[in-house]
């Protein structure tokens, strides 16, 4: 799976976009991303997902670049709540055996939300 | 209401008694998962479920065990635990398929003194 590189942390005032990039230059045209978020130490919740698109869902909004080595995640008005651990992380499109169920995080970027 | 269930949530237990922490998901879910995490290295898939009676080894297998007999179980073994094998541990379940999100119980808590 290609490894993904994210900042360890960002600030945003409440209200604002949050804006988290993530770069992932050894993507292969076969591997989704996908981003989840960690509250505390709650399970991981699923955010978004996509392969070249840019895509839009009612929680958040994911930029891929052309290229397709880096995406960046838009909450488009930051809330206190969003005060997570983010998570970018490279999935295989094709299942090749059992090579599809690994799945890895990397450190994230701990977004801390401000008033 | 889909989820992910665990037990217990919280455990405290000694060196070398065996215990198993289940997972239950309620979503018909072929793929299973489980992860532990620990400060500093993130979450790391200890071992995943295709489908019924099969299992693979994530990243770090060394000291657990899995069973996947019926496909909305997949219980996590410590046959001898070890102090080393506290942490936070998820189960995680989803379709088959790469566009399926992961759906991830709410964690369970092991110490092992």
């Amino acid at each position: 799976d290609a490894k993904t590189t994210q900042p360890p942390s960002m600030d945003c005032a409440e209200g604002r976009a949050a804006n988290l990039p993530c770069n992932h230059s050894t993507i292969s045209g076969n591997e989704y991303v996908y981003w989840y978020r960690q509250i505390h130490s709650q399970g991981p919740q699923y955010i978004i997902h996509g392969l070249k698109n840019n895509e839009t869902n009612e929680m958040a909004s994911l930029i891929i670049t052309e290229d397709r080595k880096s995406s960046t995640l838009i909450l488009p008005h930051a809330t206190l709540r969003d005060t997570a651990v983010y998570y970018c992380i490279v999935r295989p499109r094709v299942i090749i055996g059992t090579s599809y169920g690994k799945l890895t995080f990397g450190q994230g970027t701990i977004l801390t939300v401000h008033p | 209401e889909a989820q992910v269930t665990q037990n217990p949530r919280y455990l405290i237990t000694v060196t070398g008694k065996k215990l198993t922490v289940t997972c239950s998901q309620n979503m018909n879910h072929e793929y299973m998962s489980w992860y532990r995490q620990d400060p500093g290295l993130g979450l790391r898939q200890i071992y995943y479920s295709m489908n019924v009676e099969v299992t693979d080894k994530g990243d770090v297998p060394e000291g657990y065990k899995v069973s996947r007999k019926e496909k909305r179980n997949f219980p996590l073994i410590l046959e001898s635990p070890s102090p080393n094998q506290t942490s936070l541990y998820f189960c995680a379940s989803s379709n088959r398929g790469p566009g399926n999100e992961q759906f991830f119980g709410p964690g369970t808590r092991l110490t092992v003194l």
